[in-house]
């Protein structure tokens, strides 16, 4: 069964700094990794989609790499800004089934 | 609105009610899903229909029943609920069985009393 763990579970940072959050995943056979956003009480928007092929995907100020060999990902935000503040969930499709495997998220805060 | 509506927003109901959750996209996808979201656990997928077919059922109790009429609307009928059951019901939507173009709807609060 693959299981997803987010590091760290909550993260508060000033305005302007560089972050890294961290997603790991159990088992290495996966199809894609997704990274979303969700807003206090809201659904989920995704951020950047990774397929398996791939290293790394970039959207703006948002960098998420993949490394499937040792199980990890990271998104990456530069230049916090406190628009930036949610929850930010990290997602493993297995190969060749359509089910995510979700993280408990990281709670990110950016203050003023 | 992100193309994926649900709706009520929020729901409040009592252990012996019957209420219904309603999903909507107008996407042209052809897979949708129920999620149930619990505090300050991993979102679960609860079922997925692909082509109005269910092809997933996660062990889910039978006291949540989903309807999928047709590709664009995605019901979840709720009978004799828990408290524990309280928790942020996401419908989703993906182009095919593949996930292409995931989408997620703002979600129902469900409140059991």
């Amino acid at each position: 069964k693959q299981e997803v763990t987010q590091i760290p579970a909550a993260l508060s940072v000033p305005e302007g700094e560089n972050l890294v959050l961290n997603c790991s995943f159990t088992d290495s056979a996966i199809y894609n990794l997704q990274w979303f956003r969700q807003d206090p009480g809201k659904g989920l928007t995704s951020l950047l989609l990774i397929q398996s092929s791939q290293r790394e995907q970039t959207s703006g100020r948002l960098n998420a790499s993949l490394d499937k060999s040792s199980g990890r990902s990271t998104l990456y935000i530069a230049a916090s800004q406190p628009g930036d503040s949610a929850t930010y969930l990290c997602a493993v499709k297995r190969s060749n089934f359509n089910k995510f495997y979700f993280g408990s998220g990281t709670k990110l805060n950016v203050k003023p | 609105e992100t193309g994926v509506t649900q709706t009520p927003r929020h729901l409040v109901m009592g252990m012996t009610n019957k209420k219904s959750l309603k999903c909507e996209q107008h996407l042209g996808h052809n897979a949708m899903y129920w999620y149930k979201q619990s505090a300050k656990k991993p979102l679960e997928l609860m079922f997925v229909y692909s082509l109005e077919e269910r092809v997933e059922n996660n062990s889910v109790p039978s006291r949540f029943s989903p309807e999928c009429p047709n590709s664009s609307h995605l019901f979840l009928h709720l009978h004799t609920l828990q408290p524990e059951d309280s928790a942020l019901y996401l419908c989703a939507s993906s182009q095919d069985r593949a996930g292409y173009g995931y989408t997620f709807g703002s979600g129902t609060r469900l409140t059991v009393v």
